[in-house]
């Protein structure tokens, strides 16, 4: 599998945008990159995924780069509730096998009043 | 209610003891997972299933046994609990063909 890099962790103000990058220089031309977040206490929740093209949800925007090397993971006003372990992870979209997304460390998000 | 759930939320057991941790979907899901979330590791998944009867290993599958009798459970099995299996368990579960997982609340486990 395709591997990411994240920053270990990343701090912000209340209500500034926050952008949270990822490296993931051995992408495939399949690989779907899915972000999903951790609360304290709680199991992960899903984010956003996109495969080319930007992508926006209630929750957050995904920006991809051109090359699909890295991406951005924006929130547009960070809140408290928005502390959390942010992991960016690929997925095939030609795995049918229902092989589970692999979760590395993530970053930790820091926000603060 | 509809969701995925796990029980017990909270379990202390010793050392050589059996330990079963549950996990229940009502969107009858096609797959279904458990990962072990320890300090410093991250999530690491131990076992999946992509349909009732059908299980396969993960990254640390050693020391667990799952099953997958029914397509709603997917219990997971500690034969012989040992210390280094202290963690919390998330199970999963994604439709067939979706790309979004949905996560249990986590299991505690603590094993003296």
């Amino acid at each position: 599998d395709a591997k990411t890099t994240q920053p270990n962790s990343m701090e912000s103000n209340e209500e500034e945008p926050v952008h949270l990058p990822c490296n993931h220089s051995t992408i495939s031309g399949t690989d779907y990159i899915h972000w999903y977040r951790q609360l304290p206490s709680q199991g992960p929740e899903y984010v956003i995924h996109g495969l080319t093209s930007n992508v926006n949800n209630r929750m957050a925007s995904l920006a991809i780069a051109e090359d699909r090397k890295s991406s951005t993971l924006i929130l547009h006003r960070a809140t408290l509730r928005d502390a959390a372990v942010y992991y960016c992870i690929l997925r095939d979209v030609s795995d049918q096998a229902g092989t589970a997304l692999i979760f590395g460390k993530g970053t930790t998000l820091s926000v603060s009043s | 209610d509809a969701g995925i759930t796990q029980s017990p939320r909270y379990k202390i057991t010793e050392t050589g003891r059996q330990v079963t941790l549950m996990c229940h979907q009502t969107w009858s899901h096609s797959y279904m997972f458990w990962y072990r979330q320890d300090l410093g590791h991250g999530l690491r998944l131990i076992y999946y299933s992509a349909a009732a009867d059908i299980t396969d290993k993960g990254e640390v599958p050693d020391g667990y046994v799952v099953s997958r009798s029914k397509t709603e459970n997917f219990p997971l099995t500690l034969e012989s609990a040992t210390r280094s299996q202290t963690s919390v368990y998330f199970c999963a579960s994604r439709s067939s063909g979706a790309n979004v997982l949905t996560f249990g609340a986590g299991s505690r486990l603590t094993v003296l």
